[in-house]
């Protein structure tokens, strides 16, 4: 079990630009999450899958934000031309729950945007 | 109203007291509610989930649940200082509140 990673590490971009996220669950996971930390807060729900399919977006997230998870397995996250503002700790984290209700989740190491 | 409020803190203990750490939920149908740790530059992990009115112990952490209050707690007994992070409620598994920064004092 190696556990959820993420891919880069630190992405530095200018205003503008797009960048890509990728997350790899734990291979036996069925849930897929991303979330949004800034300095001082709580990781801020953005959107999940289970399986492949998309379940719940944040109605706080701008149509800047993109995600998909292709086959079930990785994940990406992609935001479209970033602004000052998208700069943080994007995290991913899965889970292995099947119906309803919840179960815990294991974090990746997040990836760090920093927009300039 | 948020939907997952905590004491933002910090929270001070000295080494070997009880630490409790308080959250509040709005969404009256919450089932699941479960206790991160954070160090700093660190993802969460997980310390305890509870779906259950009552106590819930393992080792030296307690979380205890209160649905009619709509309240969620944690206790951490013998404090240590490898205990000092940030502690994050989160109910229904994705909501979090903004977490409670603890510090252990040797």
């Amino acid at each position: 079990d190696t556990g959820v990673s993420q891919n880069p590490r630190h992405k530095i971009t200018k205003r503008g630009q797009n960048v890509t996220f990728r997350c790899d669950p734990i291979s036996e996971h069925n849930r897929l999450y991303w979330y949004r930390q800034t300095l001082g807060q709580g990781p801020e729900f953005l959107t999940y899958f289970q399986n492949e399919a998309q379940l719940e977006k944040s109605r706080l997230l701008s149509d800047r934000f993109s995600a998909e998870r292709p086959k079930g397995s990785f994940s990406t996250l992609e935001i479209q031309r970033t602004e000052q503002g998208d700069s943080a700790m994007y995290l991913c984290a899965s889970s292995s729950k099947w119906g309803s209700g919840s179960a815990e989740q294991f974090f990746g190491p997040g990836t760090r945007l920093t927009v300039l | 109203q948020k939907e997952v409020e905590q004491n933002s803190g910090p929270l001070s203990v000295p080494e070997g007291a009880i630490a409790s750490l308080n959250c509040t939920y709005s969404d009256r149908g919450s089932q699941s509610f479960f206790w991160y740790r954070q160090y700093s530059g660190k993802s969460p992990e997980l310390i305890m989930s509870i779906y259950s009115n009552g106590d819930k112990e393992d080792g030296r952490f307690t979380a205890q649940l209160n649905k009619a209050s709509q309240y969620v707690s944690l206790l951490i007994r013998d404090s240590q200082p490898s205990d000092s992070a940030t502690y994050l409620c989160a109910v229904k598994e994705r909501r979090f509140g903004a977490g409670t920064r603890l510090t252990v004092k040797p």
